[in-house]
């Protein structure tokens, strides 16, 4: 069961552009969602969190969009470098309940 | 501050052989969770330990099974290998109860069935 979805596989931006990742979820229950990076050969590294009583969280360049009656979130990176280009997974769990991943979006900053 | 390792990093079997994957979890962390991820596809839960035993398990049948060490670390066994059972194989830790605290991962164990 697909409860979390990230629509787009792959994103190509120009390095110091924003850079939006978008994940839509079905499962009203979850609670708290997570954004993961990935670099090939590497475990997913943790990004960013927010949990369902906020609606944005921002770390730096990064920042999660929570919309609950659209059941969708973002990341936006900005400014967008070529460090950033990997894959972008969301996460999100309900009720300290197993995460469920979306399948990824591969993001390409060209220089 | 040593993070999540696991071991081995590569390993190629054959079907209906078995399998024993390891886990270190971060420092400070007692809750692990493991997970199988498919080529071209997110992460998909596995089961999770804590205090030693299992708390919570994803749909994965009873010929994967694991154990937790009162030191934290965990195995993944996974009997009568399939083909199907190809992928990369992550360990998660986290402090305290269950989901919703952020899970660490580490860099995973390439498993090949042939």
């Amino acid at each position: 069961d697909q409860q979390v979805k990230q629509n787009s596989p792959s994103l190509s931006v120009q390095e110091g552009r924003i850079s939006i990742l978008n994940c839509d979820y079905t499962n009203s229950m979850f609670d708290y969602f997570l954004w993961y990076k990935k670099y090939p050969a590497e475990g997913p590294t943790f990004l960013i969190s927010i949990s369902s009583i906020k609606d944005k969280n921002e770390d730096g360049r990064f920042t999660v969009f929570l919309n609950k009656s659209a059941k969708h979130l973002s990341l936006h990176i900005v400014p967008s470098q070529p460090g950033d280009s990997a894959v972008y997974f969301c996460a999100a769990s309900a009720y300290h309940n197993d995460m469920r991943f979306g399948a990824g979006t591969r993001l390409t900053v060209k220089p | 501050d040593a993070g999540v390792t696991q071991s081995p990093t590569h390993l190629i079997k054959t079907r209906g052989q078995q399998v024993t994957l390891r886990c270190s979890p971060k420092s400070g962390h007692d809750t692990v969770s493991w997970y199988q991820q498919a080529l071209g596809q997110g992460p998909q839960f596995i089961f999770q330990y804590y205090e030693e035993e299992e708390r919570q398990r994803g749909n994965f049948p009873d010929r994967f099974s694991g154990h937790q060490f009162p030191n934290y670390s965990s195995e993944l066994n996974v009997n009568a290998l399939l083909l199907g059972d190809s992928a990369l194989y992550l360990c998660a830790s986290s402090l305290a109860i269950g989901g919703g605290e952020t899970q660490y991962f580490g860099p995973g164990t390439r498993l090949l069935v042939l």
